[in-house]
């Protein structure tokens, strides 16, 4: 079993939609979470980082945990074809501090 | 200044040549990281830095050598490097090993 698990995708969801990325980790021991956006050819770019169970907002990014469920999820709302790229999530695993990466998501945003 | 630079952005090379890709942050990290990236993959960590120690080593094999001359500068040291070593080398720092990793623009490496 993979430490941080997501679905490769592609995501298609129609500009201004909501779009939903999810992560699952297998570290119970977990307490920090980051999402990235990477685009084709770029460096990944830090999104958000959640350390507590609930939501955490920001613009149009809300990052939500559930550490019961081991579960860390990316909600984008009015997606614009501008969002379309690859998210990663990352969380630490192996009881490392150091977060591992899932392989990402790819999100296509269409006009 | 949030940003993490990196040289060269583009590097060729041959298998027999010797040559440097460089880092450098101003943030006052502690933590800095070299990983390698192929396409459609995510990140594979090589090789932590944390307080200018070398903390972490995946198993990289040697043509590949890390140093960390200060606090804010990374080099990574390659030689003899082998064409499936071409990819994206990516360096990151953070203020702490648990902490968001802000990562540099990327070398494209290609071995011929």
């Amino acid at each position: 079993q993979k430490e941080v698990e997501q679905n490769s995708g592609p995501l298609s969801v129609p500009e201004g939609a909501i779009a939903s990325l999810n992560c699952t980790y297998s570290d119970r021991g977990s307490q920090s979470f980051f999402w990235y956006r990477q685009y084709s050819g770029k460096s990944p770019e830090l999104i958000m980082s959640i350390y507590s169970n609930g939501d955490k907002e920001d613009g149009r990014f809300t990052a939500q945990l559930n550490k019961a469920s081991q579960y860390v999820s990316l909600l984008i709302r009015d997606s614009q074809p501008s969002d379309s790229a690859t998210y990663l999530c990352a969380a630490p695993s192996g009881g490392s501090y150091i977060p591992t990466f899932g392989r990402g998501t790819s999100l296509i945003v269409h006009p | 200044d949030t940003e993490v630079t990196q040289t060269p952005k583009h590097l060729v090379m041959g298998m027999t040549n010797k040559k440097s890709l460089k880092c450098e942050q101003h943030m006052g990290h502690r933590a800095m990281y070299w990983y390698k990236q192929k396409a459609k993959k995510p990140p594979e960590l090589m090789f932590v830095y944390s307080y200018e120690k070398l903390s972490i080593n995946e198993s990289v094999p040697s043509r590949f050598s890390p140093e960390c001359p200060n606090s804010s500068l990374l080099n990574l040291h390659l030689h003899a490097l082998q064409p499936e070593d071409s990819a994206l080398y990516l360096c990151a720092s953070s203020q702490g090993l648990d902490n968001e990793q802000f990562f540099g623009p990327g070398t494209r490496l290609t071995v011929l």
